[in-house]
């Protein structure tokens, strides 16, 4: 099945920008999905398609996705910003379906 | 707004059932065109996608579970469940409802607050 691979921890000072890697074979042929998800709470779709965000989610959160590695960048980072983030994709080539990465916690300094 | 919320028991033996229960409000279970899934989270640890049911009631299921799953569609009360048979400690966790969004994104913006399952005798 596919794997993804984040990095199990990224830490940042408030104001400056986070950047968190999700990485599998060939991941730039694919649609790229990030949630975000605090203590206790259900994760919270901040990123889908690569770089579109839904409604209601700041425009500091933004993704890109290329070649073997996607990635979610949080500019202006925030204490409220601290929590886990997985990448997600669809597998269209295994019976897999959804895949989420292994997940990073960001921790804000 | 459609929102989703989690039901059942948080307790299970080992060797048991473990069932669920997801209500739909906001919204008809029966309307448009969604997956309606199951995803899972053990303690401490990442997502795991269990399975869906599409609104036409085709099912799919992770083939790491399949022989242990079954997700229905109750539309009269407007809820989807899971049923996962045998379960022993290793399906402890906390247990989400999650619906896709709509045009075909392959994402879930919409989740229930989840609820926690421990297996234990």
């Amino acid at each position: 099945s596919y794997v993804l691979t984040q990095p199990p921890s990224v830490s940042v000072a408030p104001g400056q920008t986070a950047r968190i890697t999700c990485g599998g074979k060939n991941i730039g042929s694919k649609s790229v999905h990030w949630y975000q998800q605090k203590p206790g709470q259900a994760p919270v779709l901040v990123v889908y398609d690569d770089s579109d965000r839904p409604s209601g989610i700041p425009e500091r959160f933004s993704g890109s996705n290329s070649g073997n590695t996607a990635t979610l960048t949080i500019t202006r980072v925030e204490a409220g910003d601290e929590a886990d983030y997985y990448c997600q994709v669809w597998d269209n080539n295994s019976d897999h379906f959804y895949v989420f990465g292994t997940g990073t916690k960001v921790t804000v300094l | 707004q459609v929102q989703l919320q989690e039901s059942g028991p948080g307790l299970v033996k080992p060797s048991q059932t473990l069932s669920l229960t997801c209500t739909v409000s906001g919204g008809s279970i029966s309307s448009g065109s969604h997956f309606w899934t199951w995803i899972r989270q053990p303690a401490g640890k990442g997502l795991e996608w269990i399975g869906r049911i599409y609104t036409s009631g085709s099912t799919n299921y992770n083939p790491s579970l399949r022989s242990r799953v079954t997700i229905s569609v109750d539309r009269s009360r407007n809820q989807f469940s899971l049923n996962l048979t045998s379960v022993t400690a290793a399906d402890t966790g906390v247990y989400f409802c999650a619906r896709d969004p709509p045009r075909g994104i392959d994402a879930f913006n919409i989740w229930g607050q989840g609820t926690m399952v421990t297996v234990s005798s």
